[in-house]
């Protein structure tokens, strides 16, 4: 978990505030990813990219913006935060390279619109 | 639409007993099936990976099937830990080249002593 880090660690905020979340990770992966887990439900990928000037939507990307500022940063945005965004959120890299492709997840970020 | 499910959703279990915790998908076509060990507040960790052509593999006391004839996955627990504690997290890898994983909602196992 150390090798990617998100800050911040908690957030509550409230409702129309836009709130950024921040990943960063010293693996040297090119690619990235966002997530969000719900109670009961799958992790869900918000948005991915492959590298720098590469980014793609995932399943839930309405309210939702990235910006991959570099290889080893890629933060979410919510433009106005709303109450159902309360989740809590992880970012993940992977390394096309080595076949399998494991994802590796930081520690996650609990945000919370009131 | 490619899904995941796992079974229990939840399990109690006494400090050195066994269990086994269940995956079926519908993922088609199918590259790799992993499970990930989620300790609570913290981001999920890869414990085993399955491609098509294996049908177990194991981690320590942590071992693994795979079916992909049924479509089916198991992770069995030996000798429990209070460590274990934790939410087991089935995902499937798809063969769609774009690298999009489908994740199972998990089992949370709570060993007591």
């Amino acid at each position: 978990d150390a090798d990617v880090t998100q800050t911040p660690r908690n957030r509550i905020t409230k409702t129309g505030k836009r709130i950024m979340l921040e990943c960063s990770q010293t693996k040297g992966h090119d690619r990235m990813y966002w997530y969000r887990q719900d109670p009961g439900l799958g992790l869900q990928l918000i948005y991915y990219s492959f590298d720098v000037k590469d980014i793609n939507k995932g399943e839930i990307s309405d309210g939702y913006s990235v910006s991959r500022q570099a290889q080893a940063k890629f933060s979410l945005s919510l433009e106005s935060a709303i109450p159902n965004q309360t989740a809590l959120y992880f970012c993940a890299t992977s390394d096309p390279g080595t076949g399998t492709n494991e994802q590796f997840f930081g520690p996650g970020t609990r945000l919370t619109v009131l | 639409k490619n899904q995941v499910e796992q079974s229990p959703q939840s399990l109690i279990i006494l400090e050195g007993k066994n269990c086994t915790l269940q995956c079926n998908y519908t993922v088609s076509p199918f590259s790799n099936l992993r499970w990930y060990k989620q300790d609570t507040g913290r981001g999920p960790v890869s414990l085993t990976i399955m491609t098509f052509s294996e049908n177990t593999k194991s981690n320590g006391r942590y071992t693994a099937t795979l079916d992909a004839d049924t479509k089916q996955s198991s992770l069995h627990i030996t000798a429990s830990q209070l460590s274990d504690s934790a939410s087991y997290i089935c995902v499937v890898r798809g063969l769609d080249g774009t690298d999009k994983l489908i994740f199972g909602t998990g089992t949370r196992l709570q060993v007591f002593p």
